[in-house]
């Protein structure tokens, strides 16, 4: 069954760092990508997602994601921190090639400190 | 108003009650999912709807039953309430399935005493 590591529960950055927040999953086989992000008291919203095709993802709120299949890694980045981005980012990959469920990393709280 | 909605945000109960958590979208998309949200769980599936009257379980299945006689609606219950039920639980829908752009609700605060 498809697993989803996110590195780091908590990570804080200075506003105007680079932010990255660190995505693992276990598949054998390229999965389809998700990165999710919730703001205090509200439900999930998506910020962007790999299926096929580019690598590099960009998505909302300047963030992007690379799809590195040698490291089964999907890391999030975002060139400089902004207040507005503290939140919780959650991770989620799914088996392509099949009717196959969602499965959320554990998610990474980020702290954007002024 | 358009998007999808949960009723009640808060809910307290106390073990062994039946609950009923609802969720409503105004979208017509054909998927629905429950999920449960707990600390150091992330997500977790509970049921997944592809369309009316078609359900199927999720990763934790256990203690719930679901329903959705129209497309707009899928409520959850919690037929005896037990303390490890104790979750935020959110509600969310797709248009054509799972790899498809899920849009979640606001979420229920549920607490069993």
């Amino acid at each position: 069954a498809q697993s989803v590591t996110q590195l780091g529960s908590h990570v804080s950055v200075s506003e105007g760092a680079l932010v990255l927040l660190r995505c693992n999953y276990s598949s054998s086989v390229p999965p389809y990508l998700f990165w999710y992000v919730q703001y205090p008291n509200q439900g999930l919203q998506l910020l962007l997602k790999y299926t096929t095709g580019a690598t590099l993802v960009k998505g909302i709120n300047g963030f992007e994601a690379e799809f590195k299949k040698s490291e089964t890694s999907f890391h999030l980045t975002k060139p400089s921190a902004h207040m507005s981005d503290a939140a919780e980012y959650f991770c989620a990959a799914q088996n392509s090639g099949g009717y196959q469920k969602v499965t959320f990393g554990t998610g990474t709280k980020l702290q954007v400190i002024p | 108003d358009a998007g999808i909605t949960q009723s009640p945000r808060y809910k307290i109960t106390e073990t062994g009650r039946q609950v009923t958590l609802m969720c409503h979208q105004t979208w017509s998309h054909s998927y629905m999912f429950w999920y449960r949200q707990d600390l150091g769980h992330g997500l977790r599936l509970i049921y997944y709807s592809a369309a009316a009257d078609i359900t199927d379980k999720g990763e934790v299945p256990d203690g719930y039953v679901v329903s959705r006689s129209k497309t707009e609606n899928f409520p959850l219950t919690l037929e005896s309430a037990t303390r490890s039920q104790t979750s935020v639980y959110f509600c969310a829908s797709s248009d054509w399935g799972m790899t498809d752009t899920q849009y979640f609700g606001p979420g229920t605060r549920l607490t069993v005493l």
